[in-house]
């Protein structure tokens, strides 16, 4: 069945530090892809989103390529700060019978240090 | 905008009661998830409803754990009885629905319940 992987956390950074999550996803076909982020005490909020192949979703600093070559979306920031700190998921969604139905892999913890 | 709202924000019950969560989604949105996030997890998907109907209920363990919607705008979530393996964050969201899109969904802050 479809599945998304994430690379394992915890990960933990100095502040301006370069970030990458790495998200490879199975599927039969090209799904929608996401990036959701859960802040401490938080819920779930949308980060960023792609659609299609090629395409490139931003938001907050943060971006990430939908690779149909490489059945990835990794997740990118240039600089992080303390306020990133969160687990971050990726996810995958369809538009078929299930209209929407997000499959999340298991989240990567981010901390980023002062 | 409200968000979606969930309740109560924790339960600690023992194996075997039950125990039931509340959940209103945003305004206008017609389509509503509850999802199960085990910790060390991604959620995953219980239920979901279009207004008032079951749209998919294929993970949803239908010998203990049930699900309404009955006016098409808030849900509960009932587990009967619980079992150790339920401890896990309960998370509602809500979407409104838009064919061949692909739509955001909005989460409330979910109900972390603790079976001992």
């Amino acid at each position: 069945g479809d599945s998304v992987t994430q690379m394992e956390g915890p990960v933990t950074l100095s502040e301006e530090a370069f970030l990458t999550i790495n998200c490879t996803y199975t599927a039969t076909g090209y799904p929608s892809l996401f990036w959701y982020v859960q802040y401490p005490g938080e819920g779930l909020q949308l980060l960023l989103k792609a659609t299609k192949a090629d395409d490139k979703g931003s938001n907050k600093g943060f971006e990430a390529t939908y690779r149909k070559e490489t059945t990835s979306f990794h997740l990118e920031k240039g600089s992080v700060q303390v306020s990133d700190s969160a687990v971050y998921f990726c996810a995958l969604s369809w538009d078929g019978g299930s209209q929407g139905n997000l499959i999340f892999g298991k989240g990567t913890k981010l901390s980023v240090k002062p | 905008e409200a968000g979606v709202a969930q309740s109560p924000r924790y339960k600690i019950i023992e194996k075997r009661q039950s125990v039931a969560f509340w959940c209103n989604p945003i305004s206008g949105h017609a389509t509503l998830y509850w999802y199960q996030q085990i910790l060390g997890q991604g959620p995953k998907l219980l239920i979901q409803f279009q207004n008032n109907g079951v749209v998919d209920d294929s993970q949803l363990p239908k010998d203990r754990f049930s699900a309404e919607r009955l006016k098409g705008v808030d849900s509960t979530l009932k587990i009967q009885p619980a079992k150790l393996e339920d401890s896990a964050v309960y998370l509602c969201a809500s979407s409104f629905p838009s064919r061949g899109l692909h739509n955001e969904q909005f989460f409330g802050p979910g109900t972390r319940l603790t079976v001992l």
